[in-house]
């Protein structure tokens, strides 16, 4: 799997759309970005995923760049409950497995 | 959709003793399911890969006869810790994927295993 980069943490204000990078120079063209977030002492939850185009669901937009070898998630209205580690996955295509790295600390600040 | 229990949320035992954490995938089958290990402050550590019906496989330098899983059916699987030691205390969380080829993993909300 490609391996990703993230910034360790990042700031921001309550009610402000949170920008989280992710770099994957790496990626493959059969590999999926995956976001994930862990509050405090739970499980990862999922967030979104998406291969090339941009992807949006209830909870985030994910934005890869054209040449895919780097990505944005975007919490729009960043709330003090999206304080969370938030972690960014490259995984192929029916590759069972999923590595984390070490994920951004988003600190949402009332 | 896409629930994963896991039981017991925390648990405390002495050493020596043999804890046992149940992963199910509550409205989805699982094709795989993961078990993952977390200290304090650190990232995740996948420590093992199990598909229903065969044995599990195993990440590198994580022992196979302390850890075993079990993988019983579509919707549940298990990990046993045995004769646990003060150093297996650590967060356990478990996780399944469905079917398609990108299908993402979903968490069950962890085990905080304390051994005293």
């Amino acid at each position: 799997d490609a391996k990703t980069t993230q910034p360790p943490s990042m700031d921001c204000a309550e009610g402000r759309a949170a920008n989280l990078p992710c770099n994957h120079s790496t990626i493959s063209g059969n590999e999926y970005v995956y976001w994930y977030r862990q509050i405090h002492s739970q499980g990862p939850q999922y967030i979104i995923h998406g291969l090339k185009n941009n992807e949006t669901n209830e909870m985030a937009s994910l934005i890869i760049t054209e040449d895919r070898k780097s990505s944005t998630l975007i919490l729009p209205h960043a709330t003090l409950r999206d304080t969370a580690v938030y972690y960014c996955i490259v995984r192929a295509y029916n590759f069972n497995k999923f590595y984390f790295g070490s994920g951004t600390k988003l600190n949402v600040k009332p | 959709g896409a629930v994963v229990s896991q039981h017991p949320s925390r648990v405390i035992c002495k050493s020596g003793t043999s804890v046992k954490i149940e992963c199910r995938s509550l409205d989805f089958q699982a094709t795989t399911m993961f078990w993952y290990r977390q200290f304090p402050k650190k990232s995740l550590m996948l420590m093992a890969t199990s598909n229903e019906g065969s044995k599990a496989t195993y990440e590198q330098g994580v022992e196979k006869d302390k850890f075993l899983i079990n993988h019983a059916s579509l919707t549940l699987s298990t990990l046993t810790v045995t004769s646990a030691h003060p150093e297996d205390s650590s967060f356990y969380i478990c996780s399944a994927r469905g079917w398609g080829g990108d299908s993402p993993l979903h968490f069950g909300n962890g085990t905080r295993l304390t051994v005293t």
